[in-house]
């Protein structure tokens, strides 16, 4: 069965700082991997997808994140962070072929150190 | 284009009564989702509809559980009676049809329901 895990319940970063969020998912086939994030009292947006092709995607708001299939992961990552990045972030895999079921990770809760 | 509407965006009941939760998807979108959100299990999809017909409901926790889509701009997630234990965030999620996933949920702002 597919799943996803997202070893970091909460991480803090000042600032400026780069950040890492990571995410590990079990699959037996290739992955659609997305990352989502949720503002407070907000619904989920899409920042980046993977299907195919180039390792590295990039996403919105200077968002990019690496597949790795021989780690089985799909790390988000930003050099920058800015306080507006403060929210809570779900990576998701899906079943090619499919539109439907997308299985979300528990979530990692972002917060910005000034 | 409005986005995903739900409503109620807050609702608060007691234990046995029943909660109908409502959702517009956006203009076009040929599927739509029900997820749960709350902060043991995380997300999790209750059940999807594709051209108004549901594909898959394995997610639905049980009978007292039932969603409805009567027509392609609406549709209900009903629960009843209703237990402490449904207290959570209830979003809505719609998407284009294509011929691969496209992965992109366009997500309503949740639906918090407390039930005391």
């Amino acid at each position: 069965a597919q799943s996803v895990t997202q070893p970091d319940i909460h991480i803090t970063v000042s600032e400026g700082a780069s950040l890492e969020l990571r995410c590990n998912y079990s699959y037996g086939a290739t992955p659609y991997l997305f990352w989502y994030v949720q503002s407070p009292g907000q619904g989920l947006q899409l920042l980046l997808k993977y299907f195919s092709g180039d390792t590295l995607v990039q996403g919105i708001k200077g968002f990019e994140a690496e597949f790795k299939r021989s780690q089985s992961s799909f790390n988000l990552r930003k050099p920058s962070v800015h306080w507006s990045d403060a929210a809570e972030y779900f990576c998701a895999v899906g079943e090619g072929g499919s539109q439907g079921n997308l299985i979300f990770g528990k979530g990692t809760k972002l917060s910005v150190k000034p | 284009d409005a986005g995903v509407i739900q409503s109620p965006r807050h609702e608060v009941t007691e234990m046995g009564q029943e909660v109908t939760l409502r959702c517009k998807p956006i203009s076009g979108h040929d599927y739509l989702f029900w997820y749960r959100q709350t902060m043991m299990r995380g997300l999790e999809l209750l059940i999807y509809f594709n051209n108004n017909v549901p594909i898959d409901d394995s997610g639905m926790p049980e009978d007292r559980f039932s969603a409805k889509m009567p027509n392609a701009s609406f549709s209900t997630l009903k629960i009843q009676p209703s237990e402490p234990r449904d207290s959570a965030v209830y979003f809505c999620a719609s998407s284009r049809p294509t011929g691969v996933v496209t992965g992109e949920l366009f997500f309503g702002e949740g639906s918090r329901l407390t039930v005391l």
